[in-house]
């Protein structure tokens, strides 16, 4: 059983609507991550946490708005979203940021942007 | 920076075929070698990992060796079955964060 889960596992949504990912840690960890993985593209890190504050930012566009009330749980606000957005989203998390030990993977938003 | 590179897939093969996937490695020093696993619908999870040269890691059947004269950590398993049809990542840290390669997706057939 993961110690990362994701909800929810598949949204549908156009492009106007506005809609959230959360993804919950459930192993004390420190870090979390948010991947974009696209068919046929390698993973691209979107953002990192650390603690609670953003650390890295990868040029990510503004309709992508993250947030991290606590250092156990993840939002991805979405709003604005073009169909090239559609992806499965991941949520990582590890014991500290830049960590060299193991991230460990929720299974993911499967999102479709019509 | 530090990267890698993974064959291309797909990558099919019958039950009980012996899988190889290649990955080798740019880094400054030695750091820790991944393979991680994505089964179909599923998140990304660790397989294998070694922290320093000529280390194995093996997990499922699966082993990788840490070889810096060749920079590489192929993956191998001597006998698939049909519940290891997944993709497969090779990733080591640098920069703060991981970085992954483009994956590689093995399909067994019966």
């Amino acid at each position: 059983e993961t110690g990362v889960t994701q909800t929810p596992r598949h949204l549908v949504m156009g492009m106007t609507n506005k809609k959230s990912l959360k993804c919950e840690q459930h192993l004390g960890h420190n870090a979390m991550y948010w991947y974009k993985q696209s068919a046929k593209k390698p993973l691209e890190l979107m953002f990192v946490y650390s603690l609670e504050e953003r650390v890295e930012n990868n040029s990510v566009p503004s309709r992508f708005s993250p947030e991290c009330p606590n250092s156990s749980h993840l939002f991805l606000h979405l709003h604005t979203l073009q169909p090239e957005d559609s992806a499965l989203y991941l949520c990582a998390s590890s014991q500290v940021s830049g960590s060299v030990d193991e991230q460990f993977f929720g299974p993911g938003t499967r999102l479709t942007v019509l | 920076g530090n990267s890698v590179t993974q064959m291309e897939g797909p990558v099919t093969l019958s039950e009980e075929a012996f899988l190889t996937i290649n990955c080798t490695y740019t880094a400054t020093g030695y750091p820790s070698l991944f393979w991680y696993v994505q089964y179909p619908g599923e998140g990304l999870q660790l397989l294998l990992k070694a922290t320093k040269a000529d280390d194995k890691g093996s997990n499922k059947g699966f082993e990788a060796t840490y070889r810096k004269e060749t920079t590489s950590f192929h993956l191998e398993k001597g006998s698939v079955q049909v519940s290891d049809s997944a993709v497969y990542f090779c990733a080591l840290p640098g920069g703060g964060k991981f970085q992954f390669g483009a994956g590689t997706q093995v399909v067994v057939t019966p």
